[in-house]
């Protein structure tokens, strides 16, 4: 079975510039978060769906930030424009809520903002 | 205001001893914990859980004991061996499922051959 895929892997731009982000959760998992982790820190949660519901978006700077995961599958999170304060690791998870606790993570998207 | 707290950054361990990593939290409200393992360049990867309803939680070489009144737990691995070097996370939550966790900054655990 496929793991939570994350796309891309790696992403450097100047600030200013818009990014987007791409996740692809477990077939099936209808819970899937947004991750910040600064380097040296744990993940910091940005944003929660419940199947297509944002249903926690309460960490989410949403001057720059949005996300949308329109069919309740895989979801796009998107930072425009981006600031040098920005440049981390975006990990994206997902889980079967109602039947287990175990989030699933991708491996990240690193971003480089110059 | 962080409320779940790993103070040991680090951690040197020899192959087959026992490695502990500590982990604190402030909010009396979680009844949740979990910890997770990651590699360089992979995310984090699901080790061990436990509810507040028990005070501790085996698998394998793995154990995880839960100090409510203190607001501690710990995590033990016995033997330790050189492939459980990695980044050590503890996260801490209210309720099981679906809800959202609070992760600790982490400790680099090394086993050293």
């Amino acid at each position: 079975e496929a793991g939570v895929v994350q796309s891309p892997r790696y992403k450097i731009i100047e600030k200013k510039q818009p990014v987007a982000f791409w996740c692809n959760p477990i077939s099936g998992h209808n819970t899937l978060y947004w991750y910040l982790q600064n380097l040296g820190q744990g993940p910091e949660l940005l944003i929660r769906y419940e199947n297509e519901e944002a249903v926690d978006d309460s960490q989410l700077p949403k001057d720059r930030f949005s996300a949308e995961r329109l069919k309740g599958v895989d979801s796009t999170l998107k930072i425009q424009p981006a600031e040098l304060g920005d440049s981390a690791v975006y990990l994206c998870a997902s889980s079967l809520a109602g039947v287990t606790d175990t989030q699933y993570f991708g491996p990240g998207t690193r971003l480089t903002v110059l | 205001d962080q409320q779940v707290k790993q103070n040991s950054p680090s951690l040197s361990v020899q192959e087959g001893r026992i490695s502990i990593l500590n982990c604190d939290y402030t909010n009396s409200m979680f009844d949740y914990f979990l910890w997770y393992k990651k590699y360089p360049a992979e995310g984090p990867t699901f080790l061990i859980s436990i509810s507040s309803i028990k005070d501790k939680n085996e698998d394998g070489r793995f154990t995880v004991f839960l100090n409510k009144s203190a607001k501690h737990l710990s995590l033990h691995i016995v033997p330790s061996q050189p492939g459980d070097s990695a980044v050590y996370f503890c996260a801490a939550g209210v309720g099981n499922y679906g809800q959202n966790f609070v992760f600790g900054p982490g400790t680099r655990l090394s086993v050293l051959p």
